[in-house]
């Protein structure tokens, strides 16, 4: 069993569509992050979660709303997205020592999303 | 400026090859330090965390120098399965601030 489990691998769906990416993490980490990776661009990070508080959201579109109902689990729900949203979505996790510096991140397999 | 730089490469080296890779990062306060790889269409992976004094694990090495704001990676004696992307990872405080790389590619030919 991976650390890490993102549901589904792959997703296709319409510019109508709501849809719901699903991340867990078995690490028993504190903090739990939301990553978009398009075609030959660097990760961008999108939402950072410590201790079911998000802590970061870079500016991401209002179409992207994170959910984190406990330390293990963390969601994306996607509403009304673009075609240029069409990217690798990867959650990662990682332990806060207290000193808010990030440990190392773990990640899921990702969420191949294709916006049609 | 980025706030990580990498050499986008790609770099091609025959097995057996020693290959190093430099990341550059700007902002003086970062913390935490790692090289990361990636295989096409896959997960990142965390490959070593960087430290002070440098570190070795294996064929690889990874060395930081703050004074000069840049970390490197070293990989001795190339395999065919070293070939994919190195990703440079940089921390700092203030809302948990995890910067990547563009990441540099690399392709190990036999």
């Amino acid at each position: 069993e991976t650390g890490v489990t993102q549901t589904p691998r792959h997703l296709v769906m319409g510019m109508t569509n709501k849809k719901s990416l699903k991340c867990e993490q078995h690490l028993g980490h504190n903090a739990m992050y939301w990553y978009k990776q398009s075609a030959k661009k660097p990760l961008e990070l999108m939402f950072v979660y410590s201790l079911e508080e998000r802590v970061e959201n870079n500016s991401v579109p209002s179409r992207f709303s994170p959910e984190c109902p406990n330390s293990s689990h963390l969601f994306l729900h996607l509403h009304t997205l673009q075609p240029e949203d069409s990217a690798l979505y990867l959650c990662a996790s990682s332990q806060d020592r207290g000193d808010r510096v990030n440990t190392e991140a773990f990640f899921g397999q990702g969420t191949r999303l294709t916006v049609v | 400026r980025k706030e990580v730089e990498q050499d986008p490469g790609p770099f091609n080296v025959p097995e057996g090859a020693t290959v190093a890779f430099n990341c550059t990062y700007s902002n003086s306060a970062s913390q935490s330090f790692f090289w990361y790889r990636q295989d096409c269409r896959k997960e990142p992976k965390l490959l070593m965390s960087v430290y002070s004094s440098g570190n070795e694990d294996g064929r690889f090495t990874a060395q930081l120098n703050r004074a000069s704001q840049y970390i490197s990676l070293l990989i001795r004696d190339s395999k065919l399965s070293d070939s994919a992307t190195y990703l440079c990872v940089v921390t700092h405080t203030g809302g948990f601030k995890t910067i990547f790389g563009a990441g540099t590619r690399l392709f190990v030919k036999a």
